[in-house]
């Protein structure tokens, strides 16, 4: 079983500031690694898929890269609406989500 | 386009089952890879398990082995998941996800209370 683990735990940024985000696999998962947003009360939404794919609709200030055991998402102006939790996902066989990183307003 | 529609909430009392759907529309549901995700009041997200109703057989975390039951019926387009012995601690979100292995597209989720 591949744990998936995200750090940091809380992130504190201000709006317009770039935000790094990370994610480590415990064994390589090559590129088949997703990033999702989740705001309270929601469904998680696709951001990142094949660890630098944006999807369908999805601003081009999120980014992805990595491969194999790590990976970052990078916002790269964060905007009001950018506050949120982010979970990254390996779908490489059996899925495994990461715990999370809160993007807080500093 | 996949929508996806889930069943309402659900009130249990501990030891008991519940059966959650979900609704496909919009696709070809038989290829799609469809995931059950469990989220815990205040908890993260968790990859409960996942089918593809051509392939038929559905695979399971391990954590969730032995608990749960996800199934396909292709004559309606919807997937289920039961959940049997259900205790205190099983309180959660429950969605619904499709896609090619990561998940584009996903249910509005089914919050399960067990309580006495």
């Amino acid at each position: 079983e591949i744990v998936m683990t995200q750090s940091p735990a809380t992130l504190s940024v201000s709006p317009g500031e770039r935000a790094t985000l990370s994610c480590r696999a415990s064994q390589s998962v090559s590129s088949n690694l997703a990033w999702y947003q989740q705001k309270p009360g929601q469904a998680p939404r696709l951001l990142i898929y094949g660890a630098s794919t944006r999807a369908t609709g999805i601003p081009a200030r999120f980014s992805g890269s990595g491969s194999e055991t790590e990976f970052t998402l990078t916002i790269s102006s964060l905007q009001s609406e950018d506050f949120a939790v982010y979970y990254c996902q390996h779908y490489n066989n059996w899925p495994a989500f990461g715990q999370g990183t809160r993007l807080e307003i500093k | 386009q996949v929508q996806l529609v889930q069943s309402g909430a659900e009130v249990k009392k501990p030891g008991s089952s519940v059966k959650v759907s979900c609704e496909a529309s919009g696709g070809t549901f038989s290829s799609y890879a469809f995931s059950w995700v469990r989220q815990a009041p205040g908890q993260g997200l968790e990859w409960v398990g996942g089918i593809i109703p051509m392939v038929g057989s559905a695979i399971y975390a391990q954590k969730f082995q032995g608990g749960v039951s996800i199934t396909a019926d292709e004559s309606t387009n919807t997937v289920y998941l039961y959940l049997s012995s259900l205790r205190s601690n099983d309180t959660a979100m429950f969605y619904c996800a499709v896609g090619d292995g990561y998940n584009d597209f996903w249910g509005q989720g089914t919050l399960v209370t067990v309580s006495s």
